[in-house]
């Protein structure tokens, strides 16, 4: 079964600072997807990011961008010029042939001023 | 992405009783999941429904407990049956869309706030 790691509990950066968000997962499949999902109090899960493990270029959506290691099974996320809407939860998921989301346990992201 | 909607979105039930909760999406879609997510802690599935057919069940949640149905391609239910304090967690569901050559990202409605007293 995949396995999804997220090592950080909480996370805190500056405004207008970048920070980075860890997650490793474990898999032997070789076509799969890996995502940044973002959860404000609000509790929507709004979608970051989404990278396709067959593609080597790592994704980037604006503000936000991955560094994706496939050998090492890393995935994390850059969040650049931070801005106070970005205090959430974030959680990495997986999904591979199955069409299943597996979450890691989540990293709080605190922004200060 | 999509539009995906919840109803309730919160709510105050006591032990014993069920409480049905509705997910509504903008288009058709062939599958949609339900997810729980108890205090503090990540998602996990419950179910994926698939217009049609019986729902698939992951290990750890039976029909009995957490009836589905999906009656058309844009609309799904899942109901809590007898309660109890345990079942307290945000159900969310989500559907499947493409950005690639398959139906690859999930997308999630706001989620529904269950507090069973």
């Amino acid at each position: 079964a995949q396995t999804v790691t997220q090592s950080q509990p909480e996370m805190s950066v500056q405004e207008a600072e970048t920070v980075t968000l860890s997650c490793t997962y474990d898999t032997s499949e070789s076509d799969y997807y890996l995502f940044w999902y973002k959860q404000p109090p609000s509790r929507q899960m709004i979608l970051v990011i989404r990278q396709e493990a067959y593609k080597q270029q790592n994704a980037t959506e604006n503000r936000f961008s991955v560094n994706f290691q496939k050998a090492a099974k890393s995935f994390s996320l850059k969040i650049s010029d931070s801005q106070l809407g970005d205090a959430a939860m974030y959680f990495c998921a997986y999904d591979g042939t199955a069409s299943k989301l597996t979450f890691g346990t989540g990293t709080r992201l605190q922004v200060t001023l | 992405s999509a539009v995906i909607s919840q109803k309730p979105s919160r709510d105050i039930c006591q032990r014993g009783t069920s409480l049905t909760i509705q997910c509504q999406v903008d288009s058709q879609v062939t599958m949609m999941f339900w997810y729980r997510q108890q205090p503090g802690q990540s998602l996990t599935l419950i179910a994926t429904a698939n217009q049609g057919s019986e729902a698939t069940y992951e290990s750890g949640f039976v029909i009995d407990k957490f009836p589905i149905s999906r009656p058309n391609l844009t609309f799904s239910t899942l109901t809590v049956s007898n309660m109890s304090p345990e079942d307290s967690s945000i159900y969310l569901c989500s559907v499947e869309r493409g950005q690639g050559t398959r139906a690859d990202t999930q997308y999630f409605g706001p989620g529904t706030r269950l507090t069973v007293l």
